[in-house]
């Protein structure tokens, strides 16, 4: 079936450690994005990416990396600079070839924890 | 920045009544959609809407696209246990396919 995997479904982290979180699609979409959802908030955009090679930053980007090598696969690195990671992280995918009007697909999420 | 007002913020409902939330924001959109979210998934697309004064249905549920291009509003009706989770509205204006996202309703329906 086609569809947007994240995984690990929960992730602990240590002080001082870099963690990363796997998104996979095989939906052939163009764009790929990461969210973050803290309880009570909306969908905070971290870093989205258009097209192969090449990203871009959302509204909460510091502390945070990403790669687009592949088309399918967007990972994201929580790294030591985030100082409050604590929070559910939702990848998501849309076409994005002209049609600037097709809606994201998420993926089911990874929960991050501090240890 | 461009501000999703979506209100209520949480529902507490009987099993069987009718169930109505909103969006609104500060300037135009040109799509609007409708997400619902349960305990520990991702948001599941419900409806999406794409010209002004367009209503869709999916089953149980109605949403419209405002007149103004500034709000939308989703309707369940006859509700049931299931449909309890987090329900988000997203709009994005012309030229940007980044939708901006409300902060949610929360919805418990008891039996």
């Amino acid at each position: 079936d086609g569809g947007i995997t994240q995984s690990p479904k929960y992730l602990f982290r240590k002080e001082g450690q870099n963690v990363t979180l796997s998104c996979e699609q095989n939906l052939n979409h163009d764009a790929m994005y990461w969210y973050r959802q803290d309880p009570g908030q909306g969908l905070r955009l971290i870093y989205y990416s258009q097209i192969v090679n090449d990203f871009q930053k959302g509204d909460i980007a510091e502390g945070y990396s990403v790669s687009r090598e592949k088309k399918e696969s967007f990972p994201l690195t929580v790294t030591s600079a985030q100082k409050n990671p604590t929070a559910f992280y939702l990848c998501a995918s849309s076409i994005d070839r002209g049609l600037v009007n097709q809606p994201q697909h998420f993926g089911d999420g990874t929960r991050l924890s501090i240890l | 920045g461009q501000q999703l007002n979506q209100s209520p913020q949480s529902m507490f409902i009987q099993e069987g009544e009718d169930v109505s939330m909103n969006c609104t924001s500060s300037s135009i959109f040109n799509t609007w959609l409708w997400y619902k979210q349960e305990p520990g998934e991702g948001p599941v697309l419900l409806i999406a809407l794409y010209k002004a004064g367009e209503l869709t249905s999916n089953g149980r549920l109605t949403a419209q696209f405002g007149i103004t291009r500034k709000d939308s509003f989703l309707n369940i009706s006859a509700s049931i246990p299931s449909d309890v989770g987090i329900y988000f509205c997203a709009g994005r204006s012309g030229g940007s396919y980044i939708p901006t996202f409300g902060r949610g309703t929360s919805l418990i329906v008891h039996p």
